[in-house]
């Protein structure tokens, strides 16, 4: 399968910071990115959905102006997390779809906000 | 949007056979994954269902039953390394926009 890369895989700051996470398509073109953000013993949730050269579309109740996600080209999106708060802590999954094919996940980040 | 339901946990012993059910609603199905989660691990991916019937692929299979919104991942041989959470996600097409929606995955503990 295609292959995701993610970085940091693990990540601590102190609150007020910002952390930047990367989601990288190594072997193909991904259209589109999605975000996610898993607590413990819970599913993924969407957090928003980018698409290459326009803007990212988020879900409902995700603020748009403390998770800023940026997807500049085909093979790279980004996902800010400005002036993060403890209960910013959490294990965040990009995954990336070429065209149809069924989305491929990174190894996510585990984010903890001190 | 879709509502998926599927247990929150299962145990099983370690060489025998496990089948996780998965049903959902949706008014834009296209496509279901099933997906493995071990713990503090991203997702991979085991199987893809669009079309009615059954896919398998080594010692996992994985069944879909459009209309009745239902689909099941089957686990032979069960292995000790099979302890994970199994993760059941639809592809919607609401909207035009091919969202995949995860269920709360199902937990599955193998012991010897």
């Amino acid at each position: 399968g295609a292959v995701v890369s993610q970085h940091p895989s693990r990540v601590i700051c102190k609150s007020g910071t910002s952390v930047k996470i990367e989601c990288r398509s190594l072997d193909f073109q991904a259209t589109t990115m999605f975000w996610y953000r898993q607590f413990p013993k819970q599913s993924l949730m969407l957090m928003a959905t980018s698409n290459e050269g326009s803007k990212a579309t988020y879900e409902q109740g995700v603020e748009k102006d403390k998770f800023l996600i940026n997807h500049a080209s085909l093979t790279l999106s980004t996902l800010t997390v400005t002036s993060a708060h403890p209960e910013d802590s959490s294990f965040y999954i990009c995954s990336a779809r070429d065209g149809w094919t069924e989305a491929f996940f990174g190894q996510g980040t585990r984010l903890t906000v001190v | 949007g879709q509502n998926i339901d599927q247990p929150t946990e299962m145990t099983a012993t370690e060489g025998a056979i496990v089948q996780i059910n998965c049903t959902y609603q949706t008014s834009g199905f296209n496509g279901l994954f099933w997906y493995q989660q071990h713990a503090g691990e991203a997702p991979t991916f085991l199987s893809y269902n669009v079309l009615d019937g059954l896919e398998e692929k080594g010692r996992f299979s994985s069944f879909l039953s459009r209309s009745k919104g239902y689909s099941y991942l089957l686990l032979k041989e069960l292995q000790m390394k099979d302890s994970a959470s199994y993760l059941c996600a639809v592809r919607d097409t609401t909207g035009g926009s091919y969202i995949p929606t995860f269920g709360r995955g199902t937990s599955l503990i193998v012991h010897p």
